[in-house]
């Protein structure tokens, strides 16, 4: 089946660095790749939807110059969490859909996460 | 606009003890229903799905039906196991947009 692998799985920075997280699809094109922030105890909250070789759009309260997305190939988005502050610790997650296949056929595909912590 | 509302947990139960999680939703049209689960420390799972009224999904033990007349899609296991212990998230596809709507996760913790 379709496999998302999201690198790295966890990750600590100090404050006022930027990290950058990469979400690939190991085994399909991924034409649409969505970045998710979760809060300890609490849903997932969608932050973007990404395309591959356009703009990332982003949902309503997310700061689209903190949270950078690229997704320049069919098979790589990346999260770059710029000027990193200790509330922008969290667990990250991207999903992704196969080119041309709606989620209604496997559903979305989830990288494992990623758990950024900045001190 | 489309919206998925889930019981509040956490729901803790004996091993073999049967489970239910509820999970109605709020759509336009006709969306696709799925359960993901997580479990610490990892990315979502896609449990089971159903794509349209009456359908029934099934995977591990695990059920929900498609139910149109009461917006709604449950989820059911017979005889739980302490590694079924997890988070679990209703979601919804449908509408114009490509995104998944989640309901808020239900932790289930079960005991031996």
């Amino acid at each position: 089946g379709a496999v998302v692998s999201q690198h790295p799985s966890w990750v600590i920075c100090k404050s006022g660095t930027s990290v950058k997280i990469e979400c690939r699809s190991l085994d399909f094109q991924a034409t649409t790749m969505f970045w998710y922030r979760q809060f300890p105890k609490q849903s997932l909250m969608l932050m973007a939807t990404s395309n591959e070789g356009s703009k990332a759009t982003y949902e309503q309260g997310v700061e689209k110059d903190k949270f950078l997305i690229n997704h320049a190939s069919l098979t790589l988005s990346t999260l770059t969490v710029t000027s990193a502050h200790p509330e922008d610790s969290s667990f990250y997650i991207c999903s992704a859909i196969a080119g041309g296949r709606g989620p209604g056929v496997d559903g979305y595909t989830f990288g494992s996460g990623t758990r950024l912590t900045v001190v | 606009g489309n919206s998925v509302t889930q019981m509040e947990g956490p729901v803790t139960l004996s091993e073999e003890a049967f489970l239910t999680i509820n999970c109605t939703y709020t759509a336009t049209g006709y969306p696709s229903l799925f359960w993901y689960v997580q479990y610490p420390g990892e990315g979502l799972q896609l449990l089971l799905k159903a794509t349209k009224a009456d359908d029934k999904g099934s995977n591990k033990g695990f059920e929900a039906t498609y139910r149109k007349e009461t917006t709604s899609f449950h989820l059911e296991k017979g005889s739980v196991q302490v590694s079924d212990s997890a988070v679990y998230f209703c979601a919804l596809f449908g509408g114009a947009t490509n995104k998944l709507i989640f309901g808020t996760g239900t932790l289930l913790a079960v005991q031996p």
